[in-house]
């Protein structure tokens, strides 16, 4: 079964408009943190935001915010006021538990954003 | 650059041959994880250190795949007798000791197999 599903294969944004992508993760552990990551078409991995199981607000970096509904398994993430520069591969992450495999992250298929001026 | 650092950054190869990939980390994490990510898709884990110690290893590193951290401090990964479905990006990412949330990823290498 499939642990994070990213459901929207590509969304288009006018510049200086806010944009959702989609997150919803599947995992029996009570203890876990949800990431999105960016990868412009240069290829390196870009943290952006993250978020944990227990924290009870939602976390949120400059323009990035992280939607978390828990009940919901969903774990969107909301850019404000789009730019440019933010077009890219977008990839929401999980961290499950604790133990051996503290660390290691499981990520979704990706959502092409396309922001256009 | 205090970041991770990967080398080479591009790797091109003939079929059957091996290949190693090097991965340096921020010099205090002592934890280091190697992905996989094909076109379109998202990064799969492979293998992870902490330390010098290899504590999990994916169903996907084959036995044809092999790495290594020796003194804990910069990693390798090697593959024999490349398979064309072995092009790919191969990525290496730190994370800190104690509660810090966030992998470091370098700029990942990337193999094509002819």
């Amino acid at each position: 079964a499939q642990k994070i599903t990213q459901t929207q294969p590509g969304m288009f944004v006018q510049e200086k408009e806010a944009v959702t992508l989609d997150c919803t993760y599947d995992t029996s552990d009570q203890s876990y943190g949800l990431f999105w990551y960016k990868q412009p078409s240069s290829g390196e991995m870009i943290f952006l935001i993250y978020q944990g199981s227990y924290d009870e607000q939602n976390a949120t970096e400059g323009r990035y915010s992280l939607n978390f509904q828990k009940a919901r398994k969903s774990a969107n993430l909301v850019i404000s006021a789009s730019q440019l520069g933010d077009s890219a591969m977008y990839f929401c992450a999980m961290r499950e538990g604790e133990g051996t495999s503290y660390g290691k992250l499981t990520f979704g298929q990706g959502t092409i954003l396309t922001v256009h001026p | 650059d205090t970041g991770v650092s990967q080398d080479p950054r591009h790797k091109i190869t003939k079929r059957g041959q091996n290949v190693t990939f090097r991965c340096d980390p921020i010099s205090e994490h002592n934890r280091l994880y190697w992905y996989r990510q094909t076109l379109g898709q998202g990064p799969e884990f492979l293998t992870y250190f902490q330390n010098e110690a290899q504590l999990e290893k994916s169903r996907l590193l084959s036995d044809r795949f092999s790495a290594e951290r020796p003194k804990g401090s910069f990693s390798t990964l090697e593959i024999q007798r490349t398979e064309q479905g072995d092009s790919a990006m191969y990525l290496c990412a730190t994370l800190s000791g104690g509660h810090n949330n966030e992998q470091f990823f370098g700029p990942g290498t990337r193999l094509t197999v002819l």
